[in-house]
């Protein structure tokens, strides 16, 4: 069975703090490594999808890097706003299929 | 271009009864995956069908099914409603390759009472 584990589960932070958030998966017949923004009463939004380790990517704000080896994503936000209040999560495709392993994800609230 | 549709939006079902939920892809994406979300769970992966075909299945019960059309719409079918099947069911598209995003639907709310 695979786990894929997101922390911390919330986080508080003020305008203008940065913060990152950790996603960590099997790193055993990896595909590729998804993060997704989910806003209240949206649906889920792509932001990354990442296959090669050593990968970084950045939209915006936001950056994320990728190490397959031992299984970990770091999603970091620089000078995060109210409107980055929001579920972050990750997911892990581990088959040739597409079916993504999600974790438990990270509820970000940036207070004004 | 439309994005993934999903209906209907909320249902209300008893104990017992069946449902059958809809989804359609964005135009020209062949892949359609189904997701479960209960209180306190994260996304939950039912399964995915990419060109008629059920590629993977997720840990549900045979009361779980799906099938996809030649256009690739796609419906999911739960038999034999339990009161935990109460869920925000959530279909995403894609064109089906390992690197490729998922779209999703805004999803449909069961509630079994």
């Amino acid at each position: 069975i695979l786990n894929v584990e997101q922390s911390p589960q919330s986080l508080h932070v003020q305008e203008g703090d940065s913060t990152n958030f950790t996603c960590s998966f099997p790193s055993s017949n990896f595909y590729a490594l998804h993060w997704y923004r989910w806003e209240t009463a949206k649906s889920p939004e792509a932001l990354f999808v990442m296959t090669l380790n050593g990968d970084e990517k950045k939209k915006g704000r936001i950056s994320a890097t990728l190490n397959t080896k031992e299984g970990y994503s770091y999603l970091y936000i620089k000078g995060s706003q109210p409107e980055d209040s929001a579920t972050y999560l990750c997911a892990s495709l581990n088959n040739a299929g597409n079916m993504l392993t999600f974790g438990g994800g990270t509820r970000l609230m940036v207070k004004p | 271009k439309a994005g993934v549709t999903q209906t209907p939006r909320y249902l209300i079902k008893t104990r017992g009864q069946q449902v059958t939920l809809s989804c359609s892809p964005i135009s020209g994406h062949r892949s359609v995956s189904w997701y479960q979300q209960t209180p306190g769970q994260g996304l939950q992966f039912l399964f995915e069908y990419f060109s008629e075909t059920q590629r993977n299945k997720g840990n549900f019960p045979g009361r779980f099914s799906g099938r996809q059309f030649s256009n690739s719409r796609s419906e999911m079918n739960v038999s034999t409603l339990e009161l935990g099947d109460s869920a925000l069911y959530l279909c995403a598209s894609s064109l089906g390759g390992a690197s490729t995003e998922a779209f999703f639907g805004q999803g449909t709310r069961l509630t079994v009472v």
